[in-house]
C-alpha cells in the first residue's frame, strides 16, 4: 500500500501526559499537512511542511503542539501536557505541489486521541 | 475573513438526485475541492474545479461559479453507500485549503 499511513490509529492518555503521532506520506509528495477534526466539523488546519521546512503554523495552535519533518519524509506531531480539549481525530495529508500545478491532498486514516 | 458555508444536513431517497451547495470567501482563490468522508474515516477526494463550469465524473458532478463564490456537488442515482459527509474546501492564495464543516447526507430507502 503506497498511501498515507499514520501511527497509532488510536491513543488514550491521561490529562497532562505527552503524546506523539507519526505520519508517513506518499513518498514523492513534497507537502505534508496536519489537521485536527472534531465530530461534525471539517478538518482544522494545524501546520504544514514543504519538504523539511515548516512553512505555516495555525495561530490556533498553542505552544504545547510541535511538529517536525526532519528529513522531508515522515513527520511527527507532539502534544505536551495534554488537555481534555485535545481529544479529536488528528489527520495527516500529503500532496505534490509544483509551480503552477496543484494536486489534491491524500489523507491518512487518522489518529483518534482521547484524553481522560 | 475566510469562510465556507454549506448546509449541515440533507436527506434524500435512494435512486434520486441531490445537490449540495457551497459558498466561499477566501483570500485569493486557486480552486474548489469536494471530499467525501464516511463516519470514522478520513476524507477522500471527489473533485476539483478551478474554472467556471461543470465537471462530470460518473454519478458525481461538481459545478463552480468564481464570480459568485459558489459551487455545488450533484449526486445522481443515489445509493445507500453515498450516506456520508461531503466537505467543501477552497484553496486560497497560499495554496491552503479552507474547509467547510461538511454536509451530512442521509440516504433513505
Amino acid at each position: 500500500d503506497t498511501g498515507v499511513s499514520q501511527d497509532p490509529r488510536h491513543k488514550i492518555t491521561k490529562r497532562g501526559q505527552n503524546v506523539t503521532f507519526r505520519c508517513d506520506p506518499i513518498s514523492e509528495h513534497n507537502r505534508l499537512y496536519w489537521y485536527r477534526q472534531t465530530l461534525g466539523q471539517g478538518p482544522e488546519f494545524l501546520t504544514y511542511f514543504q519538504n523539511e521546512a515548516q512553512l505555516e503554523k495555525s495561530r490556533l495552535l498553542s505552544d504545547r503542539f510541535s511538529a517536525e519533518r526532519p528529513k522531508g519524509s515522515f513527520s511527527t506531531l507532539e502534544i505536551q501536557r495534554t488537555e481534555q480539549g485535545d481529544s479529536a481525530m488528528y489527520l495527516c495529508a500529503s500532496s505534490l505541489v509544483r509551480s503552477g500545478d496543484y494536486n489534491e491532498q491524500f489523507f491518512g486514516p487518522g489518529t483518534r486521541l482521547t484524553v481522560l | 475573513g475566510q469562510n465556507i458555508d454549506q448546509p449541515t444536513e440533507m436527506t434524500a431517497t435512494e435512486g434520486a438526485i441531490v445537490q449540495i451547495n457551497c459558498t466561499y470567501q477566501t483570500s485569493g482563490f486557486n480552486g474548489l475541492f469536494w471530499y467525501q468522508q464516511h463516519a470514522g474515516e478520513a476524507p477522500t477526494f471527489l473533485s476539483y474545479n478551478v474554472l467556471d463550469g461543470l465537471e462530470e465524473k460518473g454519478r458525481f458532478s461538481s459545478f463552480l461559479s468564481r464570480s459568485k463564490g459558489y459551487s455545488y456537488l450533484l449526486l445522481k442515482e443515489l445509493q445507500m453507500k453515498d450516506s456520508a459527509s461531503y466537505l467543501c474546501a477552497a484553496l486560497d492564495s497560499n495554496y491552503q485549503l479552507i474547509w467547510g464543516a461538511g454536509t451530512k447526507l442521509i440516504i433513505k430507502p
